[in-house]
């Protein structure tokens, strides 16, 4: 079966400081893999999605920046974080080359201070 | 207009009544539809997954889905304490190369026991 792995759970970092936000799925290959944020009380926001290694389509204009190095490896980054970056962020996959649905990763929290 | 709309509530009900969810979009492209259910401070957990118009059911849960309406519904029965959660739609259409979901903003259930 198919599993899906983000970490950390938690994180308080200061403004100005760099991030970096993994995510791996195990089970499938060649997934789609997604980067969401969901700011409280409110509903998800696409930032990144990703249909192969290296290849990376950005929804937002922003602070943040995603990467696939390996197959089933998603990162999402940023130089220098502000105090609007801070949210809900979700890793999500789907299967590959097919409009299905997406399987979520646990979250991260992040707290911009 | 938001592609999909859905009324975040808050909604709550007695233990063991009916729960009725429902969500509303705007494009006619859309062809697979989900609901997720999403505990606070946790990723998003895929409940019922459907395509094409009709009921589909799944223990205490059924999803409807009218196409010609443009309007899903996610009805709960018999409710539990444990149905406590925010309620997210989503949906996506039939083409090769679009790999996104629409989500609605999330309905927030309270069972009270």
């Amino acid at each position: 079966s198919q599993t899906i792995h983000q970490w950390p759970a938690t994180l308080v970092q200061p403004v100005g400081s760099p991030l970096s936000l993994e995510c791996t799925v195990e089970g499938t290959s060649n997934p789609n893999l997604y980067w969401y944020r969901q700011a409280a009380g409110r509903g998800l926001q696409l930032l990144f999605y990703s249909v192969g290694i290296g290849q990376i389509s950005s929804e937002v204009p922003q602070n943040l920046s995603a990467s696939r190095p390996q197959d089933r490896q998603f990162i999402l980054s940023s130089k220098k974080l502000l105090l609007s970056d801070s949210g809900f962020y979700l890793c999500a996959w789907s299967h590959s080359g097919q409009n299905t649905e997406a399987f979520f990763g646990q979250g991260t929290r992040l707290t911009v201070v | 207009q938001k592609e999909v709309e859905q009324d975040p509530g808050p909604l709550s009900v007695p233990e063991g009544a009916i729960v009725s969810l429902n969500c509303t979009y705007s494009n006619s492209a859309f062809q697979y539809f989900m609901w997720y259910r999403q505990y606070s401070r946790k990723g998003p957990e895929l409940l019922m997954y459907t395509y094409s118009s009709g009921n589909k059911e799944d223990g205490r849960f059924t999803a409807q889905v009218d196409k010609s309406s443009k309007y899903i519904s996610l009805f709960i029965r018999d409710s539990q304490p444990s149905d406590s959660a925010t309620y997210l739609c989503a949906m996506c259409g039939w083409r090769s190369n679009d790999y996104k979901l629409s989500f609605g903003a999330g309905t927030t259930v309270t069972v009270r026991a």
